[in-house]
């Protein structure tokens, strides 16, 4: 399986500003993708981070609002920019290392104020 | 697209008692579920999965069988323990509507094993 980790763990932040969320994977993965989740609900696809060209978005999710980078095959970031109260949820990225299965980093807690 | 259904959203087990909890899926293309065991604060794990070409798949006291024609699969727990106590996620995976790929969860199933 692999091992991934998410810088920042959690953070506050003020409405109107931006927060970018990185994802290190240990190996090179195929896929990585970026999700929400509302506290006791599901997870919510946002995107699908795809190397050397533009993510696929969701129904709902717009680049303006949540820009995504993935410069290589190891790593990805997610943009959540110009923040509202609403935008408060945990913020989780995905893998995918082999074909099927997927693994999760430890999810960024976001609060904007 | 794909869409899941995951019944029931909370149930309560006895301690040492079997809990079952079934998904149902629409995409007749879709070829892979996993499912995920997600603690209070901490990340969903991939506890068991199974693929189209398989119809039941065990892992001690966890099992997943799979149902391509009703398309519907379900998690089994036997001998159910305190620390089983989480939610529980089911999932497709298959293409959407605009060709890539990716996971459909359900909606989740509040698992409480009673003491």
């Amino acid at each position: 399986s692999a091992v991934i980790s998410q810088k920042p763990s959690r953070d506050i932040c003020q409405r109107g500003t931006s927060l970018t969320i990185q994802c290190q994977v240990d190996s090179q993965v195929t896929m990585m993708f970026w999700y929400r989740q509302q506290p006791g609900q599901s997870l919510t696809l946002i995107a699908t981070a795809n190397q050397g060209s533009e993510a696929t978005y969701e129904s709902g999710f717009v680049i303006d609002k949540f820009p995504i980078s993935r410069p290589n095959l190891t790593f990805s970031t997610l943009t959540v920019s110009n923040m509202s109260p609403e935008d408060s949820s945990i913020y989780l990225c995905g893998a995918r290392p082999t074909v099927g299965e997927q693994f999760f980093g430890p999810g960024t807690r976001l609060t904007v104020l | 697209g794909e869409n899941v259904e995951q019944h029931p959203s909370t149930l309560s087990v006895q301690e040492g008692d079997s809990a079952v909890i079934k998904c149902t899926y629409s995409d007749s293309a879709s070829n892979y579920f996993p499912w995920y065991k997600q603690e209070l604060g901490k990340r969903p794990q991939l506890i068991i999965d199974i693929r189209s070409n398989v119809g039941e798949k065990k892992d001690q006291r966890i099992a997943v069988t799979l149902n391509k024609t009703a398309k519907h699969f379900s998690l089994h727990i036997t001998e159910t323990q305190p620390e089983d106590s989480a939610v529980y996620f089911c999932a497709a995976w298959g293409r959407t509507n605009f060709g890539n790929e990716k996971l459909t969860f359900g909606t989740g199933t509040r698992l409480t094993i009673i003491p």
